[in-house]
């Protein structure tokens, strides 16, 4: 098993539905972190979550929403999707003193 | 607050030919500086980090990189270039403190190996 799993991997959505994306690891590791690519924009962070009890907003946190349900499992949610959102997801985590991340292999969301 | 700016989106090489794949930054506070590799439907994977030990840092697949704190600069490089090396590259930096561990990323470099 992969050490962090996103799921689903590809999903396809309509505008203004809501749509949860998950994110589980088996690294034990304490931070966690939800990023979006696109295209010639690199990747840009939403939320992270540096313990269960620690949540943060990213530099586009704007229409997305995070819940940390334990150590292990990271979920961001979308509220009412929207075109501009599509996108690939990562959900990535570090370890305290690490200073590098292990990332999921991704979620492809399309908003129709 | 901590930057990136990866300079040309894409580069194209020969095998056999050095590959450099630029990178700069901008911190506050003497910076972690990472590379990332990501393959075609995948997610990335480091490649190398700079910590503040050794200013030449080797890692996998024969790439290196320099931190130069002058130039703000850690561009990566590879003597010869491998077909497999086809992929995009990300530079990312952490600035410590508060934000330590929280990576900021540039906008990729895409690298095309011709046989």
């Amino acid at each position: 098993d992969a050490d962090v799993t996103q799921t689903p991997r590809n999903r396809i959505t309509k505008t203004g539905k809501r749509i949860m994306l998950e994110c589980s690891q088996t690294k034990g590791h304490d931070r966690m972190y939800w990023y979006r690519q696109d295209p010639g924009l690199g990747l840009r962070l939403i939320y992270y979550s540096f313990d269960v009890k620690d949540i943060n907003k990213g530099e586009i946190s704007d229409g997305y929403s995070v819940s940390r349900q334990a150590q292990a499992k990271f979920s961001l949610s979308l509220e009412s999707a929207i075109p501009n959102q599509t996108a690939l997801y990562f959900c990535a985590t570090s370890d305290v003193g690490e200073g590098g991340y292990t990332f999921g292999s991704g979620t492809r969301l399309t908003v129709v | 607050a901590q930057s990136v700016t990866q300079l040309g989106s894409h580069v194209s090489v020969s095998e056999g030919a050095l590959v450099l794949l630029r990178c700069n930054y901008s911190s506050s506070v003497p910076p972690y500086l990472f590379w990332y590799v990501q393959y075609p439907n995948q997610g990335l994977q480091l490649l190398l980090k700079y910590t503040s030990a050794a200013t030449l840092v080797k890692g996998i697949n024969g790439f290196e990189a320099e931190f130069k704190k002058s130039e703000t600069s850690f561009h990566l490089t590879k003597p010869s270039a491998h077909m497999s090396d086809a992929a995009e590259y990300f530079c990312a930096v952490s600035s410590g403190g508060t934000s330590y561990g929280k990576l900021t990323f540039g906008q990729g470099t895409i690298l095309t190996v011709h046989p």
